[in-house]
């Protein structure tokens, strides 16, 4: 089955620190991946998508098809990234993504 | 237009109970899409339309789900008999599509959500 695995529920670091959201994925073919966001009390929202190649509030995340993986970082964290992330992905002709389980990033000051 | 919209925003009900979800896409999206959410999960695809017609159902869209959009504008999404597994967080998105590029995939804009309780 064509999914998408996010393998950490809780991500906590301080201000400042280096983070990366883990991001692995099953598909065939050319899949595109994307990341979503979600800040407390918000709408659900497109960050980012690999084919964009953009760095969006400073987090970039490069498709890395060796190992399947579609990771989310930033270098340097701040409390108002604090959120839940989810990485998505779509492929074998679907036009529906497919969400993971998402990782709550809590940056403290 | 200040978004995708959705009604009500929380919904309790009782066990064997009917219940309708409405959507409203922003205005000049022709794609709409339900997902559910529960506790711990991301969004799990329910359904989606393209105008008016229903393209794609997920296996999760049991007899007991129905969903329309009859002139490819809003939306509905009705649950008969609703048990208390259908506990959930109702999401609603919408999207455009590029003329002549029926596999794009375009932004999905997301509404707040209709929250669930079945007691």
């Amino acid at each position: 089955a064509q999914r998408v695995t996010q393998p950490e529920k809780l991500l906590s670091v301080f201000k400042g620190a280096p983070v990366e959201l883990k991001c692995n994925y099953s598909y065939s073919g050319s899949p595109e991946l994307f990341w979503y966001v979600q800040y407390s009390r918000q709408r659900l929202q497109l960050l980012l998508r690999h084919i964009s190649r953009e760095s969006i509030k400073g987090f970039t995340a490069d498709l890395n098809k060796g190992e399947t993986s579609f990771h989310l970082k930033k270098p340097f964290a701040q409390e108002e990234d604090s959120a839940m992330y989810y990485c998505a992905g779509r492929g074998g002709g679907s036009y529906i993504p497919t969400f993971g389980r998402g990782t709550s990033l809590i940056v403290h000051p | 237009d200040t978004g995708v919209s959705q009604d009500p925003r929380h919904k309790i009900t009782k066990r064997g109970q009917n219940v309708t979800f409405r959507c409203d896409p922003i205005s000049e999206h022709n794609r709409l899409y339900w997902y559910r959410q529960t506790l711990g999960q991301g969004p799990e695809f329910l359904t989606y339309f393209q105008n008016e017609a229903q393209l794609e159902k997920s296996r999760l869209l049991s007899d007991r789900f129905s969903a329309e959009r009859p002139k490819g504008s809003f939306s509905t999404l009705e649950i008969q008999r609703t048990e208390q597994g259908d506990s959930a967080m109702y999401l609603c998105a919408s999207s455009s599509t590029d003329l002549g590029q029926e596999s794009s995939y375009n932004e999905q804009f997301f509404g707040p959500g209709t929250r669930l309780t079945v007691l």
